[in-house]
């Protein structure tokens, strides 16, 4: 079965830059079919997609975050990472990553890591 | 990117049925996936495709769409129920976009 977990920097200061990775286990990052996205969650607020990446490195961003965002693929490891630089407060979420399955769900993300919390502040 | 719009909240009387909307400029013309969300967890794909349910979600969840309006129904609502709700599509370019959110009280 396949699981996603997230892991990286909790607390950062405005202006630094978030990094995180998304370890795959139970399957392999590089199947065909799919992609691999971040998504995020402010305190008490709705999901917002940051972005996501295929198995070959083709990257997908949603335009708001464009200009500050990084998505990378290492298909050694089976993981894919985001940076997000110049973070301010707003960057404060709980982020997920999770799995886009094109070809069995038609887009729907049917695997999602558990989530981690970062917090920006000074 | 375009905007999917949710009614806030909605409550719905155990036993009774819930419809959710999502409305958002030709909704028709992509796949729309719902999602549900407890408190404290991830969320979970609960339909895709418009309205079709992945295995293992129960059969009292079923979804619609037509014209600029996609609709999630929850026949028989159950208290497990209780929980966020919601809408995504992916746009033109390829950017996904999620709805807004609804939060559903079954009391």
């Amino acid at each position: 079965q396949l699981q996603l977990q997230e892991s990286g920097s909790g607390l950062l200061k405005p202006s630094q830059t978030l990094s995180l990775t998304c370890a795959v286990s139970g399957g392999s990052i590089s199947t065909d079919g799919y992609s691999w996205s971040w998504i995020r969650q402010p305190p008490g607020k709705g999901l917002e997609w940051i972005g996501y990446i295929y198995h070959n490195g083709n990257s997908y961003y949603n335009p708001s975050l464009r200009s500050r965002v990084t998505i990378s693929v290492d298909r050694s490891k089976d993981q894919f990472s985001l940076r997000l630089r110049s973070v301010t407060a707003a960057d404060t979420a709980v982020y997920y990553c999770a799995r886009v399955a094109w070809a069995t769900f038609s887009g729907g993300m049917d695997v999602w890591g558990q989530g981690t919390t970062v917090t920006v502040s000074s | 990117s375009s905007e999917l719009t949710q009614p806030p909240s909605m409550s719905v009387s155990p036993g009774q049925t819930a419809r959710i909307t999502c409305s958002g400029d030709k909704l028709g013309d992509k796949f729309v996936s719902w999602y549900q969300q407890k408190p404290g967890q991830s969320p979970l794909l609960i339909i895709y495709q418009d309205s079709q349910r992945p295995s293992g979600i129960p059969e009292r969840f079923s979804g619609s769409s037509s014209g600029n309006t996609a609709t999630l129904t929850i026949s028989g609502a159950q208290s497990m129920d209780e929980a966020d709700y919601y809408c995504q599509a992916w746009d033109t370019s390829a950017a996904e976009v999620f709805g807004t959110g609804t939060k559903v009280t079954v009391l």
